[in-house]
């Protein structure tokens, strides 16, 4: 069976500290990897996505993600948490196959504190 | 611009009067579905379509409908709406690559749905 678990249902870390959002996926077939974000009353953005190119994926406002087969795992991450952050993540992915479709994970809210 | 447009924004509605949600891209994706968020489920999926006139089954279809008869409109449809479809929902749209995996997906900024 397709299926992504997003480890972590609630994060909370300090401003300024490193953010680590884990997702795990769990296919026989070679996937494609997003981690979207939302913002309270907001659509989805996207931040990044792996498309089988290179394995370490830069995304925008400095997060990046690491599709790790081995694992299977796509683990979101950032250096630095900016209390802009604070936000609820979903770690998506599309497997191959001849029925096609996105599935999310159940997301991780990031809470960032001073 | 490239864009997922869903109307209305917000609705309130009484259980058994029918209602159609709206969907249109302009980016002539093939792939559009449609999700519901319900707190600590995350997005589930309604249902699909990988093209004009195919539409498939989600993970949670019951209750609704969609049709797909042009490429840029995919309307969601309630026939008898009820208290448990009361929920936030987004439609979204996608292309898909050589390898049939989806690649990027637009959303539409999501329709708060009341049911009473």
């Amino acid at each position: 069976a397709q299926s992504v678990t997003q480890l972590d249902s609630h994060v909370s870390v300090s401003e300024g500290t490193p953010v680590l959002l884990r997702c795990n996926y769990s296919s026989s077939y070679s996937p494609s990897l997003f981690w979207y974000v939302q913002h309270p009353n907001k659509g989805l953005q996207l931040l990044l996505k792996y498309t089988s190119a290179a394995t370490l994926v830069k995304g925008i406002n400095g997060f990046e993600a690491e599709f790790k087969k081995s694992e299977t795992s796509f683990h979101l991450t950032k250096p630095s948490a900016h209390m802009s952050d604070a936000a609820e993540y979903f770690c998506v992915v599309s497997f191959t196959g001849t029925a096609s479709k996105l599935t999310f994970g159940t997301g991780t809210r990031l809470q960032v504190t001073l | 611009e490239a864009q997922v447009t869903q109307n209305p924004r917000y609705l309130i509605t009484v259980t058994g009067k029918k209602l159609t949600v709206t969907c249109s891209q302009n980016m002539n994706h093939e792939y559009m579905s449609w999700y519901r968020q319900d707190p600590g489920l995350g997005l589930r999926q309604i249902y699909y379509s990988m093209n004009v006139e195919v539409t498939d089954k989600g993970d949670v279809p019951e209750g609704y409908k969609v049709s797909r008869k042009e490429k840029r409109n995919f309307p969601l449809i309630l026939e008898s709406p009820s208290p448990n479809q009361t929920s936030l929902y987004f439609c979204a749209s996608s292309s898909i690559n050589r390898d049939r995996r989806n690649t990027e997906a637009f959303f539409g900024q999501g329709t708060r749905l009341t049911v009473v």
